[in-house]
């Protein structure tokens, strides 16, 4: 069975400071590892995706996520952080599968505060 | 394009109600699901649906039915309702080319 873990609820850093979300995920082949954003009162918009090929995966709003497959971590990075960052972010995890539909497992998702 | 398009936003229902929780995108995605989201615990699928006509479980799907007659549409029904099922209910799509979820903005649904 695939998991993620999430290890903690809320993570709180000053505006312009680097922040980081931390993610480690356990599945039986090799993994598709996804970060999400949650804004209040929204539904969850993609933020990047590791499928394969370089570690450092690029996303939307300056993010970017650092594959470990030795780690199995996948955590969610930004050199410096806005105060309009504050959200609540998910890490998420399937197997590469062969092909169809393959079952996403979510974390619990981390609480970011961006303190002004 | 809508993405993905859930209604009502908000609903309340009594215990033992039925209801119909409604979701449509307009991508053309192969693949739908259903996911419900407590405090805690993140999102748990319900049932998914990888065409029009097939359906499958998912993590929690006691309680609930689907079913997906077009690509565009796959309607969750709560059956008889009880409050464990208070949540919010969000629907997302996604194909095999295109391995990232859409989400729609979620229905946050009490029941009492």
């Amino acid at each position: 069975a695939q998991s993620v873990a999430q290890p903690e609820d809320q993570v709180n850093v000053a505006e312009g400071n680097p922040l980081t979300v931390k993610c480690t995920y356990s599945v039986s082949g090799n993994p598709y590892l996804f970060w999400y954003v949650q804004y209040p009162n929204r539904g969850l918009q993609f933020l990047l995706k590791y499928i394969t090929g370089d570690n450092l995966v690029k996303g939307s709003y300056g993010f970017e996520a650092e594959f470990n497959k030795s780690q199995t971590s996948f955590h969610l990075k930004k050199p410096s952080a806005l105060v309009s960052d504050s959200a609540l972010y998910f890490c998420a995890v399937r197997d590469d599968g062969s092909g169809g539909y393959q079952k996403v497992t979510f974390g619990t998702g981390t609480k970011l505060q961006v303190i002004p | 394009n809508a993405g993905v398009t859930q209604t009502p936003k908000f609903q309340v229902l009594k215990t033992g109600q039925s209801m119909t929780l409604q979701c449509a995108q307009d991508m053309n995605h192969e693949y739908m699901s259903w996911y419900r989201q407590d405090p805690g615990m993140g999102l748990r699928l319900i049932h998914y649906s990888v065409g029009a006509g097939i359906t499958d479980q998912g993590e929690v799907p006691n309680g609930y039915n689907v079913s997906r007659s077009t690509t565009e549409d796959f309607p969750l029904r709560l059956l008889s309702a009880a409050p464990s099922q208070t949540s919010v209910y969000f629907c997302a799509s996604n194909n095999r080319e295109i391995t990232e979820a859409f989400f729609g903005q979620g229905t946050r649904l009490t029941v009492v």
